[in-house]
């Protein structure tokens, strides 16, 4: 079956554009979670959905950064007037409920120049 | 805080020879614990879990990891490895039912012939 998917793969975006960055997770799955990889360092927590409820957005660096997920199926991850320090590896993972595998998607690198 | 400690950012072993890939975390009143590994170009893929029961969790791959709770680790071993299990390799945490799953740094793993 179908795993999670993210788009786009790869962005550059020149400083203080604003990005949008889409991920489609497995079908059924409840539970929804962004991730910020930056180089040579593991996944850092952003912002966790159950259904379309934001449950926790704890991880999310600044108010430049705002997730959704209107309908409880594909989320969308913007990030507005982007900086240098955003540039990284944004990974989305779906999961069954909050403590069951998370399932990754292949993430979207964002190149802020 | 709590954290996920992986000691060694790279592992350099000859094929066919044993790993161990070590992992520490802060400690808490339960745990759950992960391996995910990441191949170049693809998202985390899970190895295997600890959530309850047997301390020795054997994972794919021929991958297993032993929970040892008085030492707070939970170190990845496998007997044998081969040049297809270059990668890197991510301890993580969820230190309570209800938080968020912490990684660690990683630990590339590179094989020689």
């Amino acid at each position: 079956g179908a795993g999670v998917s993210q788009s786009p793969r790869y962005k550059v975006a020149k400083r203080g554009q604003d990005v949008a960055l889409r991920c489609d997770p497995i079908s059924g799955h409840v539970s929804l979670f962004w991730y910020q990889q930056a180089l040579g360092q593991g996944p850092e927590f952003l912002t966790y959905f159950q259904n379309e409820a934001q449950l926790d957005k704890s991880g999310l660096p600044s108010d430049r950064f705002f997730a959704e997920r209107p309908e409880g199926s594909v989320s969308t991850l913007k990030i507005q007037r982007t900086q240098q320090e955003d540039s990284a590896v944004y990974l989305c993972a779906s999961s069954l409920d909050r403590t069951d595998t998370q399932y990754f998607g292949p993430g979207t690198r964002l190149t802020v120049l | 805080a709590q954290s996920v400690t992986q000691l060694d950012s790279q592992v350099p072993v000859f094929e066919e020879a044993p790993v161990e890939l070590r992992c520490n975390y802060s400690s808490s009143v339960s745990v759950y614990l992960f391996w995910y590994v990441q191949y170049p170009n693809q998202g985390l893929q899970l190895l295997l879990k600890y959530l309850s029961g047997s301390t020795l969790v054997k994972g794919i791959n021929g991958f297993e990891a032993e929970f040892n709770k008085s030492q707070t680790s939970f170190h990845l071993r496998k007997p044998s490895v081969h040049i297809s299990d270059t990668a890197e390799y991510f301890c993580a945490v969820i230190p309570n039912r209800d938080d968020k799953i912490i990684f660690g740094k990683g630990t590339r793993l590179h094989i020689l012939p």
